[in-house]
């Protein structure tokens, strides 16, 4: 079974933190994905990695930023935590698309981050 | 522009009912439907994965149809429980698009 790990369930934090949320994922997957959830705005896509190093801004990239060092671990960054970056936070991944199948997303258990 | 809606937004059912969430897609471009269930404050969890040359797939209790030409999926639940209560989620992809555009979600709530 993919296994995707997320590094925190909830984390309180203070307007200008730097915030770091970890994800990991244990099954070689290329493609990592951070999303936001807010209640009447549904998924919302932050980044996208490729693969190591890779990265594409998502539909709201604005006040984050990420990392891809290692295949299997993905990093979003609030460089300046704002209250309106309160949210739960998902992490995804999934294998890179071959020929003519896409593969499914597989999501972490999320990261309630609330920002006071 | 691909977008995802799903109706009805919330559904209360008794348990023992055989039910339908209903899941429709815009552009028929769309090359893979996923099916996801969410409890309440959890992430997602996959139910069923779709490719665009498949009609259906199964698993278990649940069966998930694609019809690119309607622009819908639907996903059957039989003999629903009260630990299938859950949001259930589509989303989709487009032919060459990295992207998976989700639904809004169906609350389902099955009573004892």
């Amino acid at each position: 079974d993919v296994k995707v790990t997320q590094s925190s369930r909830y984390l309180v934090k203070r307007t200008g933190e730097k915030v770091f949320l970890e994800c990991v994922q244990d099954m070689d997957h290329e493609n990592m994905f951070w999303y936001r959830q807010d209640p009447g705005l549904g998924l919302r896509l932050i980044y996208f990695s490729y693969d190591v190093k890779m990265k594409e801004k998502g539909d709201i990239p604005e006040g984050y930023s990420v990392s891809r060092e290692k295949k299997e671990r993905f990093s979003l960054i609030l460089e300046s935590a704002s209250t309106n970056q309160t949210s739960m936070y998902l992490c995804a991944s999934r294998q890179r698309d071959r020929g003519r199948t896409y593969n499914e997303q597989f999501f972490g258990p999320g990261t309630r981050l609330t920002v006071l | 522009k691909q977008e995802v809606t799903q109706i009805p937004a919330a559904l209360s059912v008794p348990e023992g009912e055989n039910l339908v969430l209903n899941c429709s897609f815009t552009d028929s471009a769309i090359y893979n439907l996923q099916w996801f269930r969410q409890d309440p404050g959890k992430g997602l969890t996959s139910l069923l994965l779709i490719q665009s040359s498949q009609r259906e797939q199964t698993s278990g209790r649940l069966n998930a149809s694609l019809d690119k030409s309607s622009g819908r999926s639907t996903l059957y639940i039989a003999a629903s429980q009260p630990g299938d209560s859950a949001t259930y989620l589509c989303a989709g992809r487009n032919t060459g698009g990295f992207k998976t555009i989700f639904g809004a979600g169906t609350r389902l709530f099955v009573k004892a």
